[in-house]
């Protein structure tokens, strides 16, 4: 049984524009909800994160927004650039469990 | 610092043999992940390990595949007969967990059985 959905599968988006990436899941236990950013022939890296308890977080372009009455998250990359070019996970985490788990991830590709 | 060093980076092979994938961690790190990726199935976590017992082997695919943490510093995966349907990207993943959550993955090692 998936518990993290993620959409659209790719994106395509121009130079400035605005990356948006959703998931949704549905176990409200989970504790943390990190997105990772993949490059080609690279591990995901952690890219910004948020607790259930908060509605927003900010680091530089990158923002995560947190619905979670929805049980709904998405990251929003502002002035897209082609260096944001990567695939993205969601990802949510159950502390008692110890793990993670991941959406199937998003392509993104930022045209110049 | 170095972080999570895998090896090899590149194996090739040929469906029957066995294939072993090895991991050092982040020092201090306690919590230690293998995950396979890919197109079809995304990123599959198979193993995780905490204080180098395993805790949660539910995603190994079947039998063939083992993995062991004798110590602290280092893990294999093993993969005993291998199939042409095991090719995929295996990242090596560690973890502080409960300290920080946040899982710092290896460069992987791309496997290709023919």
């Amino acid at each position: 049984q998936q518990q993290v959905k993620q959409s659209p599968q790719s994106l395509i988006v121009q130079k400035g524009g605005i990356s948006i990436i959703n998931c949704a899941y549905e176990n409200t236990a989970f504790d943390y909800f990190p997105w990772y950013q993949q490059f080609p022939g690279k591990g995901p890296a952690l890219l910004i994160a948020i607790r259930p308890d908060v509605s927003e977080k900010k680091e530089g372009r990158f923002t995560i927004s947190f619905n979670k009455s929805a049980k709904q998250f998405s990251l929003h990359i502002m002035d897209s650039q082609p260096g944001d070019s990567a695939t993205y996970f969601c990802a949510a985490t159950l502390f008692n469990a110890g793990k993670s788990t991941f959406g199937d991830g998003t392509t993104l590709t930022v045209k110049p | 610092d170095a972080g999570v060093i895998q090896s090899p980076r590149h194996e090739v092979t040929e469906m029957g043999q066995e294939v072993t994938l090895r991991c050092k961690p982040i020092s201090g790190h306690n919590s230690l992940f293998w995950y396979r990726q890919t197109m079809m199935r995304g990123l599959e976590l198979l193993i995780y390990f905490n204080n180098n017992v395993p805790i949660d082997d539910s995603g190994m695919p079947e039998d063939r595949f083992s993995a062991k943490m004798p110590n602290a510093s280092f893990s294999t995966l093993k993969i005993q007969p291998s199939e042409p349907r095991d090719s995929a990207v295996y990242f090596c993943a560690s973890s502080r967990w409960g300290a920080s959550y946040e899982q710092y993955f290896g460069p992987g090692t791309r496997l290709t059985v023919t």
